[in-house]
This record gives structure tokens, sequence and C-alpha cells, in this order.
């Protein structure tokens, strides 16, 4: 089983639209997760991160955490061409044990 | 803003031979992480370094790799004899007692 899972494929969204990724771990001790942006032949990019169940919103961007079914997910409203980019998700256990997981990344393309 | 910054950002170099990468973190950070990216494929953890000593490493940070921090202010991943499969980008990350790691802009490693 793979430690973070990201199985959507490229996910076209028209300008001003919602997008929404997806993202399952396997690790129950992991304590805080991550959405990175990365752009082609760009590094990662933090753009939010949670560490509650819930709901986090920053702007256009919402994270979406649910321990008990190990699922994070991300939303972005009002989708502009700029967001078009790969979305990592992240996770680690937090103290003692830091290193990122990463998902292999969702692909968002937002058409004008 | 303060950023990670990292030396060379392309490296071309034989089989066989060593290279040295840098890395400059974020002024008051305390952590630091080399983390690679092979082409089209997912972010992978190498090695995390607090305190002037490893705190962890991955199955891919073998004998061939070492990391030191000579000087206060860099941050070096050494790879001794370069293997065609070291060829990826190789991203630094630092972070300070949160636990969001903020990247560089890598360096793509060449191995011919």
């Amino acid at each position: 089983q793979k430690e973070v899972e990201q199985n959507s494929g490229p996910l076209s969204v028209p300008e001003g639209a919602i997008a929404s990724l997806n993202c399952t771990y396997s690790d129950r001790g992991s304590q805080s997760f991550f959405w990175y942006r990365q752009y082609s032949g760009k590094s990662p990019e933090l753009i939010m991160f949670i560490y509650s169940n819930g709901d986090k919103e920053d702007g256009r961007f919402t994270a979406q955490l649910n321990k008990a079914s190990q699922y994070v997910s991300l939303l972005i409203r009002d989708s502009q061409p700029s967001d078009s980019a790969t979305y990592l998700c992240a996770v680690n256990r937090g103290y003692g044990n830091n290193r990122l997981a990463f998902g292999k990344g969702n692909q968002v393309v937002v058409i004008p | 803003e303060p950023e990670v910054t990292q030396t060379p950002s392309h490296q071309v170099t034989q089989m066989g031979q060593e290279v040295i990468l840098r890395c400059v973190p974020i002024s008051n950070h305390l952590y630091f992480y080399w983390y690679r990216q092979i082409l089209g494929q997912k972010v992978e953890f190498l090695v995390s370094f607090y305190n002037n000593e490893i705190s962890e490493k991955s199955e891919i940070f073998d004998d061939q790799f070492s990391v030191e921090r000579p000087d206060g202010s860099n941050f070096t991943l050494k790879i001794r004899s370069t293997k065609l499969e070291d060829s990826a980008m190789y991203f630094c990350a630092t972070r300070d007692r949160g636990y969001e790691q903020y990247f560089g802009p890598g360096t793509r490693l060449t191995v011919t």
C-alpha cells in the first residue's frame, strides 16, 4: 500500500470553477498534512497545511482533513489559469519523525 | 521574504565523479532536508539534519551520500561516485520549529 495516494488523472476545470483534489494516506500516526503546488520544472511551493480535523481556509484555497477516514482534500475556488500546475499532497508524523511523504501529484489545467 | 537558495541550478557530471550540491537555508531555520525527484516521479525524502547530525535517512541515502553543514550557513549534499540513476532534481528544504518545510529552487543533476 502506497504511503500517500493521489489517484485522479489530470483535472481540467473552466476558469472560475472549483477544482477538487483528494489524497489518502496509510499511516494512522500521521499528524500534519500539506499541499504543495509545483509548476513544471520548478520546486514545490507550500500553499496549505492542516493539522486538525475539519476545514481550513486561506484565500481561494480550502484544505479538508478527515483523520478517521485518512483523507485530505484541497478545494481551489474561482480557479485561475495561473492555478494550472501539479498539486502535491504531503504527510508527516510530526515531532520526531519529520520527513515528508509525497503523493505523485494531480495535474490541474484551468481552461480560460 | 526569506528564501532557501541552492547552487548550482544545473550540474552535469560524468558517471563515477563526485558532486557537491549546496543549499543556504532560511536564516533562523533549524531543520534541514534533502529530497530528490526523478523526472516524472514523485518527490522522495533522502535525509534530515538537525543540530549538526543526521536525524533520519531513507533507504536511498546509502554510503555514497553524505551531508554536512561546514560553516554554519551552507548545507551540502555530497554524492561520492555518481551513477546514471542519480540523475534527478535535488531539493533542499528547511523549517523552523513549526512543521512547514520550505523548498529551494532545486539543482538539476545530470549524470552522463
